[in-house]
This record gives structure tokens, sequence and C-alpha cells, in this order.
């Protein structure tokens, strides 16, 4: 059965950085798109990330752009998110998703998830 | 403020079929793009249970459909069951932010 297990969450203070892995198996993580969604306390979800299969093509929500960067390891079938001067406003569970395509190039859907890390920014 | 709007709540009586719309605009579900919808049980992970408008999964019921029209789209539940209470999300993509977005979700509550 497909998993995909995150980690690297905790408590950082403003300006600070983490970065969060996930590591995947049962399936050929290296055909596979990748995703980072979160998901504010008590809120709805964010698309975060995308990354392509060989990691040549990342797309960024506007909010991190500049500040997060994804990638990718498909030789240890991990994904991560380095996230660096992080704001209060990035507190949320950061979920680990695969990406599929339903049709054209951004028909793009999540069809397995992580069980998430929660990342708290606070001083 | 989601460009994807949900209402945040609907209820139905067990048996019932309940719809939560999912209303967008000419960037992305009028564009053209495809609408899927997720089932998020509390305290859990999102679960996809509806890819490319009105496909389903292996393992999500046929009491779960999903259907697209102009700039909205629709999840439908029929024969409306007490683990079915979830909170429902939709998501597209839009050109104009050049990215994946998310409806705001909606609570479904089983009366």
């Amino acid at each position: 059965e497909v998993q995909l297990v995150e980690s690297g969450g905790g408590l950082v203070q403003p300006g600070g950085s983490l970065r969060l892995s996930c590591a995947a198996s049962a399936f050929t993580f290296s055909g596979y798109w990748m995703s980072w969604v979160r998901q504010a306390p008590g809120k709805g979800l964010e698309w975060v990330a995308n990354i392509n299969q060989d990691g040549s093509e990342k797309y960024y929500v506007d909010s991190v752009k500049g500040r997060f960067t994804i990638s990718r390891d498909n030789a240890k079938n991990s994904l991560y998110l380095q996230m660096n001067s992080l704001r209060a406003e990035d507190t949320a569970v950061y979920y680990c998703a695969r990406g599929r395509n339903s049709g054209y190039y951004y028909d793009f859907y999540f069809d397995y998830w992580g069980q998430g890390t929660l990342v708290t920014v606070s001083s | 403020q989601s460009v994807l709007t949900q209402p945040p709540s609907v209820s139905g009586a067990p048996g019932q079929r309940v719809t939560i719309s999912c209303t967008g605009s000419s960037s992305n579900i009028g564009a053209g793009y495809d609408v899927h919808w997720y089932q998020q049980l509390p305290g859990t992970a999102p679960k996809f249970f509806i890819y490319g408008n009105s496909n389903r999964p292996s393992g999500v019921p046929d009491r779960f459909s999903g259907s697209k029209s102009g700039t909205s789209a629709s999840l439908a539940i029929t024969g409306l069951q007490a683990d079915d209470e979830a909170d429902y999300y939709c998501q597209s993509y839009d050109s104009s932010l050049s990215g994946w977005v998310f409806g705001g979700g909606t609570k479904l509550t089983v009366l």
C-alpha cells in the first residue's frame, strides 16, 4: 500500500528555518509528481508546492515564493521542503501528497496523502 | 478567501440527498480545468474522493457523484449515512494565480 510519512515539524521562532521530509514507499517514487499541501489550525487546505518527476519543474503558491524550496531525492524515495524566513502565518500541518493528472497538464490532483507534520512558528 | 467558494456547512438526515457546491470563475472552473473533491474525516488526513469532475476512485461508494457545469461544480451524496460526516473540499487550477487552489471546505453534518 502506498505510504507517505512526513517528519521534521516542530516549534520554530519567526524568521527561523525548518526542513520537512517525506518518505515514500510502495510505489515508483521517481514516476510521480509530488506536492506539499498545508492546513492551518481549524482552517482549510492550501496547496504549497509541486515538483515534477526529475525535479526540473517546481511550482509554488505566491505566499511562499522565495522562502520555501521543494526538492526530491529519487534514490532515497524522499521529498523535502526547506522553509526559511518563517512567519506566524506559516503555522500549519504540512501534508506530503502524490500528484496525478486527470487530463491536461494543469488538471492535477492529489491521490495519496501522508498523515502530516505540524509546524508552529511562534516566539 | 478562496477563489473557489463552498458553503461552510450543509446538513441532512440519514437516507437523504445533499449537494455541496463549488463556485469558481472564468480563470479556474470556467476555463475548463478539472475539479476534484476530497473528504477529510475529523482528525485525519484528506482522502481523494472524486477526480476529473465526476470519476470515483475504487473504494468510494457510488452514493457519491460529481458534476461540473460552467463556472461551478457539485458533489452529490445520496442515501446519507452517519459516517459521511466530514469536511469536503473541492480543488482545481487557477490560471490567474498560476497555481492549484482549494475551496474553503464544507462541513457535512448528518442529523
